[in-house]
């Protein structure tokens, strides 16, 4: 199946700086690749997501890049804010339909100073 | 509704006990999934189901975990004879037929085994 590898496991920067957040997947047959949010007790969030036929796509001050034949991807947060502290997961699934089962990173704790 | 509606919050019980979550997914999201969050990070995922229908099941500890949704009923999963390793929060998610594929996560219900 597949396993999806994520690092850092814990990142602080200061305000205004910016954040990256690296993933690595197994399976080269995956083909969508989300990045969750997930601040405290609540379920995570979607906030950008890629699929394999692009290389990178951005939203704002949020982007993400995907290097198929590495089998990694990665998140960067520009100008970052204190609201963006939170936990941060990527996850790859290969889609099935309309049902995609998400194997997800381990996740990312982001701490931004103020 | 247009949020994922998970009950109970938090819910305690005695090793051995059994319990049941629920989860109403958002209305017109026609699959369900199941992820079970442990050690703060680390999703796992359960089940997944189409409609009424199980559509993969490939996540779920079998002997003891169950899950349905029935029509005009929330969704449920139960764990019979808990075990301290199900200490975890549950997290239900819906998404739409033939979309992009975003999953929408409800806040999750956090079981505490005693």
């Amino acid at each position: 199946g597949e396993n999806v590898e994520q690092h850092p496991s814990t990142l602080s920067v200061q305000e205004g700086d910016s954040a990256v957040i690296k993933c690595t997947y197994s399976d080269s047959a995956s083909n969508y690749f989300p990045w969750y949010k997930q601040e405290l007790g609540k379920g995570p969030q979607l906030i950008i997501d890629i699929r394999s036929n692009v290389g990178e796509k951005k939203d704002q001050r949020i982007a993400v890049t995907l290097n198929k034949t590495a089998k990694h991807f990665s998140l960067h947060i520009t100008e970052t804010q204190p609201e963006d502290s939170a936990v941060y997961f990527c996850a790859a699934s290969i889609a099935s339909g309309s049902a995609r089962q998400l194997t997800f990173g381990s996740g990312t704790q982001l701490t931004v100073l103020p | 509704g247009e949020e994922v509606a998970q009950t109970p919050k938090h819910l305690v019980r005695g090793e051995g006990q059994k319990a049941k979550l629920y989860c109403a997914p958002i209305k017109g999201h026609s699959y369900v999934f199941w992820y079970q969050q442990v050690l703060k990070n680390e999703f796992k995922f359960l089940i997944s189901f189409q409609n009424e229908n199980v559509f993969d099941e490939t996540g779920m500890p079998k002997e003891r975990f169950s899950a349905k949704c029935l029509p005009n009923s929330p969704c449920s999963l139960e764990i019979q004879a808990t075990k301290l390793e199900d200490s975890a929060v549950y997290f239900c998610a819906s998404t739409p037929q033939g979309t992009t594929g975003e999953l929408f996560f409800g806040e999750g219900s956090r079981l505490t085994v005693l």
